[in-house]
């Protein structure tokens, strides 16, 4: 069964502070997206990766193929960093399979 | 970027009452669109795959002829709630893909039935 673990579920953490989500997945992947998801609802897409690492800004996202993980870093947190993110994977169809997402609040 | 546009972003209606959701793709031609329920604090749930001039196609458990897919043209799919009821309140998304493994989502319609 193609299955999706993130963790943790929920986060609270200071502002500045270093953030890390991971991600876990059962089985061979096409590629893997991280996605943002603010109060409001709207999904932001951060990252597809299907290997190695990539950065945007103060983002970055790893993916280790070997192992079926990959981690979402936020390096010197802020509020405005506050919302839902969401792991998804395309596991060689075109369905994205969704991780129960991570809550992540920031205190000033 | 490519962009879909969802509308409306919030609505209110009756029971009984019939709501249409649209999604539409303003750069770029959405083959394929997914559409997406949302319950509070729970992860998305594809519905239907509904693909630019043929029939969508729903996932297991869910009804047809209650969430109606229209993908009449490459950038606008429409999905209509028919006959709602206060347990189809929810929020409902859709995405499309973007070309290779790329996906960009709507802002999302937050559904309330009274």
């Amino acid at each position: 069964k193609n299955e999706v673990e993130q963790s943790p579920q929920n986060l609270t953490a200071q502002e500045g502070e270093f953030i890390t989500i991971n991600c876990s997945y059962s089985v061979g992947i096409s590629a893997l997206h991280w996605l943002q998801q603010h109060p409001g609802g709207g999904i932001v897409s951060l990252f597809m990766l299907s290997s190695g690492k990539k950065k945007h800004g103060r983002l970055i996202a790893t993916i280790n193929i070997q192992e079926k993980h990959s981690s979402l870093h936020i390096t010197a947190s802020h509020p405005r960093d506050s919302a839902v993110y969401i792991c998804a994977v395309l596991f060689g169809n075109e369905k994205l399979t969704f991780g129960t997402g991570t809550r992540l609040t920031i205190i000033p | 970027g490519a962009v879909v546009s969802q509308h409306p972003s919030r609505v209110i209606c009756k029971s009984g009452t019939s709501v249409k959701i649209e999604c539409r793709s303003l750069d770029f031609q959405a083959t394929t669109m997914f559409w997406y329920r949302q319950f509070p604090k729970q992860s998305l749930m594809l519905m239907a795959t509904s693909n630019e001039g043929s029939k969508a196609t729903y996932e297991q458990g869910v009804e047809k002829d209650k969430f109606l897919i229209n993908h009449a043209s490459l950038t606008l799919s429409t999905l209509t709630v028919t006959s709602a009821h206060p347990e189809d309140s929810s929020f409902y998304i859709c995405s499309a893909r973007t070309g290779g493994h790329g996906y960009t989502f709507g802002s999302g319609t937050r559904l309330t039935v009274v």
